[in-house]
């Protein structure tokens, strides 16, 4: 099975700076996407991350707040911009494998911390 | 639009007894239903999925699932619980040939704990 890291694996950022996820997958991948799980909360999608176009954000998620690269079919980042204590999460990326499969396979995660 | 319940936030058991943990979900046509777990400072890891076909799936670490279409239900379900077992598991729906991802919803999770 195909191996999907992040980097970092966690952070402690200061107020108003930014943070860049980078998800790393060892073979193509169709479809990446990006989520955010809050404290003691369940996942929730950001967006997905479009090979040399734009993401698709879903609804409360902006490109100013959280813009989102996918050069190739084997990377994709995700910034955090302008961080503020709310933005503490654990960020996961996930992939699915060819067009017609079903199921998502997730990163390791990045946990944030902002103070 | 979609939605999944996973109405006990934990769930306790004992080492070698059975565990259910339960999901509820709701949504238009078909579904896709997934189970995946996560330990601590960890990703979510796939256990299984329906998709179609027989009502009882099984996935990995010896885990099973039950697809109950009348009762809109899918619950998790172990013959036998291991100390290892505890940790956060998410039920999750997607629609049959929705648009990938958006329509991917996760429960809230369950914690189960297994006592030794």
């Amino acid at each position: 099975s195909a191996v999907i890291s992040q980097k970092p694996s966690r952070d402690i950022c200061q107020r108003g700076t930014s943070l860049t996820i980078q998800c790393q997958v060892d073979s193509q991948v169709t479809m990446m996407f990006w989520y955010r799980q809050q404290p003691g909360q369940s996942l929730t999608l950001i967006a997905t991350a479009n090979q040399g176009s734009e993401a698709t954000y879903e609804s409360g998620f902006v490109i100013d707040k959280f813009p989102i690269s996918r050069p190739n079919l084997t990377f994709s980042t995700l910034t955090v911009s302008n961080m503020s204590p709310e933005d503490s999460s654990i960020y996961l990326c996930s992939v699915m494998f060819g067009l017609n499969t079903d199921t998502q396979y997730f990163g390791p995660g990045t946990r944030l911390t902002v103070l | 639009a979609q939605s999944v319940a996973q109405p006990e936030d934990q769930v306790n058991v004992a080492e070698g007894n059975p565990l259910t943990v339960k999901c509820t979900y709701s949504v238009s046509g078909n579904p896709y239903l997934f189970w995946y777990v996560q330990y601590p400072n960890r990703g979510l890891q796939f256990l299984l999925k329906y998709i179609t076909g027989d009502n009882l799936v099984k996935g990995s670490y010896g885990f099973e699932a039950e697809f109950n279409k009348s009762q809109t239900s899918f619950h998790l379900k172990k013959p036998s619980a291991l100390v290892s077992d505890s940790a956060l598991y998410f039920c999750a729906v997607r629609a049959h040939r929705d648009n990938y991802g958006q329509n991917f919803v996760f429960g809230p999770g369950t914690r189960l704990s297994v006592l030794p």
